[in-house]
């Protein structure tokens, strides 16, 4: 079975702060690992994804995640926070089949 | 290349009612599925399609259904709608081998009253 969990369901920083939205993850098999944005009333758009190989992944928008195995994480950061990432964000888990498991969300808000 | 168009993007339909909701599969891809996202939640996998036989099914219950046609689009119908059916419905495309990635249309927002 798997499972995603991110931690804090709401996250504040500073426009030009850096950005960390936690997520960790439960697999039995390797697994296939995204982060996706999404807008008020809009549906989901790719930020990044982790397949095989290279573990630190760069996504658009500026954003990175890295793959740590050992700890089962694949945390999303972004050095600098701008107004316009200020948005909801979903780590999810796929190895069946396109089949994937969203974790709860973490909504990010970016202070002026 | 079209990406995967879902409508209609808005719906209101009364308690007991029946929906189908429509979705068009990104060029070439022969996968869909279906995800229900109520509000302030994340996505939950209803089923999926492949080569229009279902290929997986989350933990919903049979009132929801799903169709996928020779052209890969597909529907979703959903019987005896109920209040806790309100949420935005995603739809997902892609093609089997080709590595792991779905795509997703902008949804369509069913509101039952």
């Amino acid at each position: 079975a798997q499972s995603v969990t991110q931690l804090g369901s709401h996250v504040s920083v500073s426009e030009g702060a850096l950005v960390l939205l936690r997520c960790n993850y439960s697999s039995s098999v390797p697994p296939y690992l995204f982060w996706y944005v999404q807008y008020p009333n809009q549906g989901l758009q790719l930020l990044l994804k982790y397949t095989t190989g290279a573990t630190l992944v760069k996504g658009i928008n500026g954003f990175e995640a890295e793959f740590k195995k050992s700890e089962t994480s694949f945390h999303l950061t972004k050095p600098s926070a701008h107004m316009s990432d200020a948005a909801e964000y979903f780590c999810a888990v796929s190895s069946y089949f396109y089949k994937y498991i969203f974790g709860t969300g973490t909504r990010l808000k970016v202070l002026a | 290349e079209t990406g995967v168009t879902q409508s209609p993007t808005h719906l209101i339909k009364t308690r007991g009612q029946q929906v189908t909701l429509r979705c068009s599969s990104q060029s070439g891809h022969n996968t869909v599925s279906w995800y229900q996202q109520a509000l302030g939640q994340g996505p939950q996998f209803i089923f999926q399609y492949y080569r229009e036989e279902e290929n997986g099914r989350g933990n919903f219950p049979p009132r929801f259904s799903g169709l996928q046609f020779p052209n890969y689009s597909s529907e979703l119908n959903v019987n005896a709608l109920e209040l806790d059916d309100s949420a935005l419905y995603l739809c997902a495309s892609s093609l089997a081998g080709t590595g792991p990635e779905a795509f997703f249309g902008q949804g369509t927002r069913l509101t039952v009253v």
